[in-house]
């Protein structure tokens, strides 16, 4: 079945970069998506990456996608301690857009 | 536009208790969804549309209603709630088209069922 799948917890130090990993099932998903979620806050889309591409840059933000093993990974460059939020990995499974979401990975950043 | 507003932003229910969370959106898309978001957990589909009139189940349905009489409302409905109800809810809509690569997100309902 559909599945999203996250490490639940990075640390790193103000300054270095970041990298939270995703792997997803439905070989089908048209687009991936990433996803910011504050502290009792909303969900922020950060940014997406269509099927067929394979890296997406969007100033601190990296996106690389490995369609063959079914792997997503964020990269935050110079991560700052707003930063500090959960990061959720979610597949667009195609059928009537619906999102299949991962469980978040909770990036903590130390100054 | 608006985008998608939900209401309330906050509630408590006792058990038992029924209500009604509104969802609306003005940018006409066809596709709505009700997620909840359990404590430390992603986001789970309750309901969706893909128009008006049209309504499915999505992976957490059981002790939820729906309908979508008009494009830009859809309202979910809590019969009898229960504690196991307490969450929070997104409504999100979704344009048809290949243009339309995202959803947009209400900024949640949060529920507490005592």
């Amino acid at each position: 079945g559909e599945d999203v799948e996250q490490s639940l917890f990075l640390s790193v130090r103000e300054g270095d970069s970041s990298v939270i990993n995703c792997t997803y099932t439905d070989s089908s998903s048209t687009y991936l998506y990433w996803y910011k979620q504050e502290p009792g806050a909303g969900l922020q889309l950060l940014t997406y990456i269509f099927s067929n591409m394979d890296m997406k840059q969007d100033q601190r933000l990296t996106v690389l996608l490995n369609k063959k093993d079914k792997h997503l990974s964020l990269r935050i460059a110079d991560t700052q301690t707003g930063d500090s939020a959960i990061y959720f990995c979610a597949e667009n499974a195609g059928n009537n857009r619906k999102l299949i979401w991962g469980l978040g990975t909770s990036l903590a950043v130390n100054p | 536009n608006a985008g998608v507003t939900q209401t309330p932003k906050f509630r408590i229910l006792k058990i038992g208790q029924s209500m009604t969370l509104q969802c609306t959106q003005d940018m006409n898309h066809n596709y709505m969804y009700w997620y909840r978001q359990d404590p430390g957990m992603g986001l789970k589909l309750i309901y969706y549309s893909v128009g008006a009139g049209i309504t499915d189940k999505g992976e957490v349905p059981n002790g939820y209603n729906v309908s979508r009489s008009t494009t830009e409302d859809f309202p979910l409905r809590l019969e009898l709630a229960a504690p196991s109800q307490t969450s929070v809810y997104f409504c999100a809509s979704w344009g048809q088209g290949a243009r339309n690569t995202e959803a947009f997100f209400g900024q949640g309902t949060r529920l507490t069922v005592v």
